[in-house]
């Protein structure tokens, strides 16, 4: 079946300082990839999203590019801020007749001190 | 625009109880989307509709579970007989078709704690 391994946290850094959430993905034929972040207190909200090898989504200053010989889609900022606080997921979808569902990974959550 | 809405937003109930669960998906959006957020489990999908088609029930995790749509837009999750372990957080999603590259928009979500 379809499964998304997401590098569990929790990630503390400073301000600034650069950030990395590994995922990886396992699907049967090319899944689209997405990215989603919950602020606290907030819902679910779409960061960014690939659909097809080497495309690159990018949001807010994060980027991840879907790597289709390792199967990953790391998410990757240059400078975090303390406003980058929140609990990210990686997700994939299943591709074929079952593409409405969405596989998500475990969440990181992300805490950046001033 | 109005984002997706669900109701209650908590809802406490006791053990052996019915509950129902509502969402109001994107106006126009033809695809809806049930998951489930807990401590144990993360989020777990568990029932998908798409226009008139046959919904896509396999994430339904007993026969306790069940959910309908109407008129192609609001849903209605309903828990029969709820159990502890069904505490958690509901979360509905729409988005605009059912297509693999398509962004689902979440909405707020129910908080069911089961005493």
């Amino acid at each position: 079946g379809n499964s998304v391994t997401q590098m569990e946290g929790p990630v503390t850094l400073s301000e600034e300082a650069f950030l990395t959430i590994n995922c990886t993905y396992t699907a049967t034929g090319y899944p689209s990839l997405f990215w989603y972040v919950q602020y606290p207190g907030e819902g679910l909200q779409l960061l960014l999203k690939a659909t097809k090898a080497d495309d690159k989504g990018s949001n807010k200053g994060f980027e991840a590019t879907y790597r289709k010989e390792t199967t990953s889609f790391h998410l990757e900022k240059g400078s975090v801020q303390v406003s980058d606080s929140a609990v990210y997921f990686c997700a994939g979808n299943a591709g074929g007749t079952s593409y409405g569902k969405l596989t998500f990974g475990q969440g990181t959550i992300l805490t950046v001190h001033p | 625009g109005a984002g997706v809405s669900q109701s209650p937003s908590n809802k406490v109930t006791e053990k052996g109880k019915d509950v129902e669960l509502r969402c109001d998906p994107i106006s126009g959006h033809t695809a809806l989307y049930w998951y489930r957020q807990s401590l144990g489990q993360g989020l777990e999908f568990l029932i998908y509709f798409q226009g008139n088609s046959a919904p896509d029930k396999s994430g339904l995790p007993s026969d306790r579970f069940s959910a309908e749509r109407t008129g192609g837009s609001v849903s209605t999750l309903t828990i029969q007989r709820t159990q502890q372990e069904d505490s958690a957080v509901y979360l509905c999603a729409s988005s605009l078709g059912g297509r693999w590259a398509d962004t689902q928009y979440f909405g707020p979500g129910t908080r069911l704690t089961v005493l």
